[in-house]
């Protein structure tokens, strides 16, 4: 189960506090996205990255922020800003945009 | 951009029986089908996918089959195990540069022992 690597598996953070998700890929893929999901629902976009120092928003980046710096790296800042950040996120990352994606385990992330 | 159609949203079967998943999307250029499967607490894992230059594809006991004209592919699982019950998710991406896989609702599918 090795090449992307989400750390902690599970997060909890008091409300109004900012938390940053670890996503990490030894696939040497350029591409890279995070993806929320819900309970029952679908995988939502909220960033993605097509190479190193370039990022884009995808369909519910507020609340959010990422950076890619390197890479290997492309984490996941939850902001106060997010309304309901209660919920499972899943990084993944590509060879590039138009092949399969491979997915971490997910961070589970709870605010209280 | 792309959109992609997902149904049934959940599917129970019999074990042994076939199960079939569709999905349809809107934008001719996509030609990458992946499908997906996601066990309770765990990441999506591909288990198939397609391209726009082939009009089915199998591996064993799952087939895919896709139909570029009306814009639609479809998972075909026979002979279901309880195993299988999970979720499954389709995506389609367009060859064009700054597109990215855009992935239906999913399909909760439950096989009954």
């Amino acid at each position: 189960d090795g090449g992307i690597t989400q750390s902690p598996k599970y997060l909890f953070r008091k409300e109004g506090q900012n938390v940053t998700l670890s996503c990490e890929q030894n696939l040497n893929h350029d591409a890279m996205y995070w993806y929320r999901q819900d309970p029952g629902q679908g995988l939502r976009l909220i960033y993605y990255s097509q190479i190193v120092n370039d990022f884009q928003k995808g369909d519910i980046a507020e609340g959010y922020s990422v950076s890619r710096e390197k890479k290997e790296s492309f984490p996941l800042t939850v902001t106060s800003a997010q309304k309901n950040p209660t919920a499972f996120y899943l990084c993944a990352s590509s060879i590039n945009m138009n092949t399969e994606a491979f997915f971490g385990q997910g961070t589970r992330l709870t605010v209280v | 951009g792309e959109n992609v159609e997902q149904h049934p949203s959940t599917l129970s079967v019999q074990e042994g029986d076939s199960a079939v998943i569709k999905c349809t999307y809107s934008d001719s250029a996509s030609n990458y089908f992946p499908w997906y499967k996601q066990e309770l607490g765990k990441r999506p894992q591909l288990i198939i996918d397609i391209r726009s230059n082939v009009g089915e594809k199998k591996d064993q006991r799952i087939a895919v089959t896709l139909n570029k004209t009306a814009k639609h592919f479809s998972l075909h699982i026979t002979e279901t195990q309880p195993e299988d019950s999970a979720v499954y998710f389709c995506a389609a991406t367009p060859n064009n540069a700054g597109n990215m896989l855009t992935f239906g609702g999913g399909t909760r599918l439950m096989v009954k022992p």
